[in-house]
């Protein structure tokens, strides 16, 4: 089967402080790509980025990075520099090339950020 | 528009009714995806239209639910005789190209009695 685990249902971090959100997936595809959404309580997906497995290049955008060991199977996200508008819940989802497109999403980790 | 619409925004229905749920996508995007979020989980696919195909409907839980897109653009998903279950919020995608990147609506929470 292919899945997707986010293993912290609820992470906190201090305002201008770094953190790390886990994601595992487990797949037998070799092409497919991974993504990182916030959603926060107006229920909006925002797309925070995306990473191509073929790529050994970590993808980042601005305070946030990723940190993708595909032969490990982990896709983190690094948020540096926490404002309070990060606050929200974050979703890892994948994607294959050969599946049209669709996602596969994890179960969330809702973040809360203290000022 | 520039981004994905929904409509409507909340819709609260009796157990047994038919609901149809609205998705305008961004304008030149040719693929189009339905999730389906239950409380607390993370979003679980339905179904996607290529144009106004539909080569992936495996995410459809019972054959009570059903999409169409025509034009290219607008997609609706109905729902017949809607159970409790049924409650979630149901997201729709758009993007230039399947496996281009996604970009979501606002969802339309459904409340069944």
């Amino acid at each position: 089967a292919q899945t997707v685990t986010q293993s912290q249902p609820e992470m906190s971090v201090q305002e201008a402080e770094t953190v790390t959100l886990s994601c595992t997936y487990d797949t037998s595809e070799s092409d497919y790509y991974l993504f990182w959404y916030k959603q926060p309580p107006s229920r909006q997906m925002i797309l925070v980025i995306r990473q191509e497995a073929y790529k050994q290049q970590n993808a980042t955008e601005n305070r946030f990075s990723v940190n993708f060991q595909k032969a490990a199977k982990s896709f983190s996200l690094k948020i540096s520099d926490s404002q309070l508008g990060d606050a929200a819940m974050y979703f890892c989802a994948w994607g294959f090339y050969n599946q049209g497109g669709k996602l596969i999403f994890g179960q969330g980790t809702e973040l809360s950020v203290k000022p | 528009g520039a981004g994905v619409s929904q409509s409507p925004s909340n819709k609260v229905t009796e157990k047994g009714k038919d609901v149809e749920l609205r998705c305008d996508p961004i304008s030149g995007h040719t693929a189009l995806y339905w999730y389906r979020q239950s409380l607390g989980q993370g979003l679980e696919f339905l179904i996607y239209f290529q144009g106004n195909s539909a080569p992936d409907k495996s995410g459809l839980p019972s054959d009570r639910f059903s999409a169409e897109r025509t034009g290219g653009s607008v997609s609706t998903l109905t729902i017949q005789r809607t159970q409790q279950e049924d409650s979630a919020v149901y997201l729709c995608a758009s993007s230039y190209r399947a496996q281009e990147t996604q970009y979501f609506g606002p969802g339309t929470r459904l409340l069944v009695l």
